[in-house]
């Protein structure tokens, strides 16, 4: 069955520090892949999407993914965090033509002012 | 504007007791899904409509039911809730043409206590 892993469960940084969060899956055909994140009280809002094309995807807020296909891997990344980036995280994957979504775990990410 | 809309936010239900959970959507996208999200864990996809083709997954218990009467509205239908039903529900939508799919567009979720 499909699956998605995300390594770090809570992360903890100060402001201006780099941000890595990785997510690998499992399924081996065309993928849809995406990051949510999730705000205290918020619903899920999409970071960004991959669907094909360019393997580095830039999206809102500064952030950014590279899809690397030989590693199954989808890491987000940002180079300087703010305070206001506290929120939760989520990795998830779409086979290509289908609609079922699956998510990772999510990663709460904490930023110290 | 809210485009996917849950309600209630909050919903209090008593053990054994159906409990339905409600969903509507101004997108008029044909896909709509129902998760269950328990404290610290992924969202779990409960089913999905394709328009009226309902997709159930295969590790979905059977109190669990949905209806999906329109393209706007889905429905969540907890025939006897449990104590471990006890949890945020999300709905979204996306909209499938041909091969293409969009990205999942979330409501607010609904949190159900069973008391």
């Amino acid at each position: 069955a499909q699956s998605v892993s995300q390594h770090n469960h809570h992360v903890i940084l100060s402001e201006a520090a780099s941000l890595e969060l990785g997510c690998n899956y499992s399924y081996g055909g065309t993928v849809n892949l995406f990051w949510y994140v999730q705000y205290p009280g918020q619903h899920l809002q999409l970071l960004l999407k991959y669907f094909s094309g360019d393997p580095l995807v830039k999206g809102i807020k500064g952030f950014e993914a590279e899809f690397i296909k030989s590693k199954f891997s989808f890491n987000l990344r940002k180079p300087s965090v703010q305070w206001s980036d506290t929120a939760e995280y989520f990795c998830a994957v779409r086979q290509g033509g289908s609609e079922k979504l699956v998510f990772g775990k999510g990663t709460k990410l904490t930023v110290n002012p | 504007d809210a485009m996917v809309i849950q309600n209630p936010r909050y919903q209090v239900t008593q053990f054994g007791k159906p409990v339905t959970l409600s969903c509507s959507q101004t997108l008029n996208h044909n896909v709509m899904y129902w998760y269950q999200q328990k404290s610290s864990q992924a969202p779990k996809l409960l089913f999905h409509y394709y328009d009226k083709d309902f997709n159930n997954e295969a590790d979905t218990p059977d109190n669990f039911q949905s209806r999906r009467p329109n393209t706007s509205f889905c429905f969540l239908d907890i025939r006897s809730p449990g104590l471990g039903d006890a949890a945020m529900y999300l709905c979204a939508t996306s909209n499938r043409r041909g091969g293409l799919n969009t990205e999942a567009f979330f409501g607010q979720g609904t949190r159900l206590t069973v008391v």
